[in-house]
């Protein structure tokens, strides 16, 4: 079956404006998470969302950046008013439950905020 | 709060010559640990894990990593690397116990040449 997807692959923004993130994760996966990597670093773990729980939000970087997922299938990151330290790439992953299972990671959107 | 650190950043190899990819984590508390790979222009994908049980774990394309407690480290190794191993290497963390949120490491840049 079909991967993780995500759109756009790239977007480039300008500064103050607001941008929308799209992930689609594998049918069936009830977890679903976000994750950020900016040039030269490691991922950040931004949300995570499983099931019908209260999502952790504990990795988002401030209150400009918000997320939801309607069930358990598609889930939009948006970033309000983007600043150019918001560029990186970000990466969305799911896996069939929360509990240690593999997380399958989507290709990536990389965002261009100038 | 947990962390890991990948010292070397790249690791320029011959084919066919053995690698080792060092990952160190930090955590006051029990962790399961990963190896994801990310090939050019392609997501991550799993390598390898360690939940529990045999230290020596074994993963896909010949890898293999050693968790040691003591040392708090979790090394891949490869007896002999291919050109098609060329890729970026991460290690990555979760706590035993909790949702399955990743921190990883910043990456190793393994490069294969002739």
């Amino acid at each position: 079956g079909a991967g993780v997807s995500q759109s756009p692959s790239n977007k480039v923004t300008e500064k103050g404006k607001d941008v929308e993130l799209r992930c689609d994760p594998i049918s069936g996966h009830t977890a679903l998470y976000w994750y950020r990597q900016r040039l030269g670093q490691g991922l950040e773990f931004l949300i995570y969302f499983q099931g019908n729980s209260a999502p952790d939000k504990s990795g988002l970087p401030s209150d400009r950046f918000s997320a939801e997922r309607t069930g358990e299938s598609v889930s939009t990151l948006t970033i309000q008013r983007t600043q150019q330290e918001d560029s990186a790439v970000y990466l969305c992953a799911s896996s069939l439950s929360g509990n240690q299972d593999e997380q399958y990671f989507g290709p990536g959107t990389r965002l261009t905020v100038t | 709060a947990q962390s890991v650190t990948q010292l070397d950043s790249q690791v320029p190899v011959f084919e066919e010559a053995p690698v080792e990819l060092r990952c160190n984590y930090s955590s006051s508390v029990s962790v399961y640990l990963f190896w994801y790979v990310q090939y050019p222009n392609q997501g991550l994908q799993l390598l390898l894990k360690y939940l529990s049980g045999s230290t020596l774990v074994k993963g896909i394309n010949g890898f293999e990593a050693e968790f040691n407690k003591s040392q708090t480290s979790f090394h891949l190794r490869k007896p002999s690397v291919h050109i098609s191993d060329t890729a970026e290497y991460f290690c990555a963390v979760s706590l035993t116990g909790t949702a399955s949120k990743l921190t990883f490491g910043t990456g190793t840049r393994l490069q294969v040449t002739l």
